[in-house]
């Protein structure tokens, strides 16, 4: 069974600040990893994608890698309250048959205060 | 614009009733996929389709069922069969499905079964 972990939270953080969310996976042949951002009631949007080792940034955010130890992390600089939602993060990985399949946590709730 | 609509946003039907979902993609995307959420847990895959004609069943497929007649379009169809229906329906799509490539997710239907 693939698993997603992630720490449901609520994470608070206050505005300016760095918010850091967390994942780790169980399929250690998991190639490909994402963190989406979902606003309550809408749909998830992806805002990260990391295939490598390492860190990848974008604008404000940062996404690390760790393949060896299994986990994911995401960080937010310069939090801002338009960033308060969920931040699901998935695990891509071989499922047979030619295909890839994601494997979602249960996603981590972000309130920053202003 | 290229995206995914789906249609409807919100869907109401009594017990017994077959219901079916739209999924439309104008992205040129080859896989289309769709996932179920329910309150508190991560996305769950009911069926995925690489190529047009063709159909995996996801992990929770029971008491569902999709066509794939064009690329566009991948409808899920919920019928009487399924125990819990009353959830939030995602259909998303990636450029294919043979690699760990992203997955963009269209605005979803909210079904309630009553």
């Amino acid at each position: 069974q693939k698993e997603v972990e992630q720490n449901s939270g609520p994470l608070s953080v206050p505005e300016g600040a760095i918010a850091s969310l967390n994942c780790t996976y169980s399929d250690r042949v998991s190639q490909s990893f994402f963190w989406y951002r979902q606003y309550s009631g809408k749909s998830p949007e992806l805002i990260m994608s990391i295939y490598s080792n390492g860190d990848k940034e974008d604008g404000r955010f940062t996404a690390q890698l760790n393949k060896a130890s299994q986990y994911v992390s995401l960080l937010i600089r310069d939090s801002q309250p338009s960033d308060s939602a969920t931040y699901l993060c998935a695990a891509s990985a071989y499922s047979g048959a030619g295909s890839y399949q994601l494997t979602f946590g249960k996603g981590t709730k972000l309130s920053v205060i202003p | 614009d290229g995206g995914i609509t789906q249609s409807p946003k919100y869907l109401f039907r009594k017990e017994g009733q077959n219901v079916t979902l739209s999924c439309e993609q104008n992205l040129n995307h080859d896989a289309m996929y769709w996932y179920r959420q329910d309150p508190g847990q991560g996305l769950r895959l009911i069926y995925y389709s690489q190529i047009v004609n063709d159909f995996q069943k996801g992990d929770i497929a029971e008491g569902y069922s999709v066509s794939r007649e064009k690329k566009e379009s991948f409808p899920l169809t919920v019928t009487s069969a399924q125990k819990n229906p009353t959830a939030f329906y995602l259909c998303a799509s990636s450029i294919d499905g043979l690699a760990g490539y992203e997955q963009y997710f269209g605005p979803g239907t909210r079904l309630t079964v009553t």
